[in-house]
């Protein structure tokens, strides 16, 4: 089936510092989704992207949708404790109505 | 903000007895979904519905599992027969509203689900 890889499987930041992450897949994709997850709950949904090229922000996060509609990233700048979690993607596939995909994550910790 | 909510939070169960877990979606949604995720690993698609029906489902959804949307009911569940070790878990459901293709899905909370 088709599959999202998620890069670093993990990182490890000083407060502060800006953060990056991307998501890819060798299946064209027309939705992508960006989650966190806190531990025991379920994923809160960050940014959502609709349109490859598309550039959107929530605050500190910044995401893109590639050009190619396989991949996707995601930026925190100015990153603080709270931004620990793990961040998955999730990419809708392009044909209308099929589920979402998710990817491994990406366990972020932020060092005081 | 509307959520979509999901009970019990918490089950334990014995091997082989059947549960069932209960998730209300936000209230103009039409696509509803189920995921599990295993403790440590990504979450795991295993079956859309849409206008009572099944669209779609994964590998993991066999004859183990069905969904159901009670005549009248605001929720929707996700029945697991006669339960395995390997089936503890969080499992989580999420809606989503049909705005033509333009859309995102939100998830409620988690049941996690153990297993003895």
């Amino acid at each position: 089936g088709q599959q999202l890889n998620q890069s670093p499987q993990s990182m490890f930041i000083q407060e502060g510092e800006d953060v990056s992450m991307n998501c890819t897949s060798s299946s064209i994709f027309n939705t992508w989704l960006w989650y966190k997850q806190d531990p025991g709950e379920g994923p809160v949904l960050l940014i959502a992207l609709y349109k490859a090229g598309e550039l959107t922000s929530n605050g500190r996060l910044t995401a893109q949708f590639g050009i190619t509609r396989k991949d996707s990233f995601l930026n925190i700048s100015a990153s603080i404790p709270s931004d620990v979690g793990i961040y998955f993607c999730a990419g809708q596939l392009y044909n209308y109505g099929q589920n979402f995909v998710f990817g491994p994550g990406t366990r972020l910790s932020v060092l005081p | 903000e509307p959520e979509v909510t999901q009970t019990p939070s918490h089950q334990v169960t014995q091997m082989g007895q059947e549960v069932i877990l209960r998730c209300v979606p936000i209230s103009n949604h039409l696509y509803f979904y189920w995921y599990r995720q295993i403790l440590g690993q990504k979450v795991e698609f295993l079956v859309s519905f849409y206008n009572n029906e099944i669209s779609e489902k994964s590998e993991i959804f066999d004859d183990q599992f069905s969904v159901e949307r009670p005549d009248g009911s605001v929720g929707f569940t996700l029945k697991i027969r006669s339960t395995k070790l390997e089936d503890s878990a969080m499992y989580f459901c999420a809606s989503r509203v049909d705005r033509g293709g333009a859309d995102t899905q939100y998830f409620g909370p988690g049941t996690r689900l153990t297993v003895l």
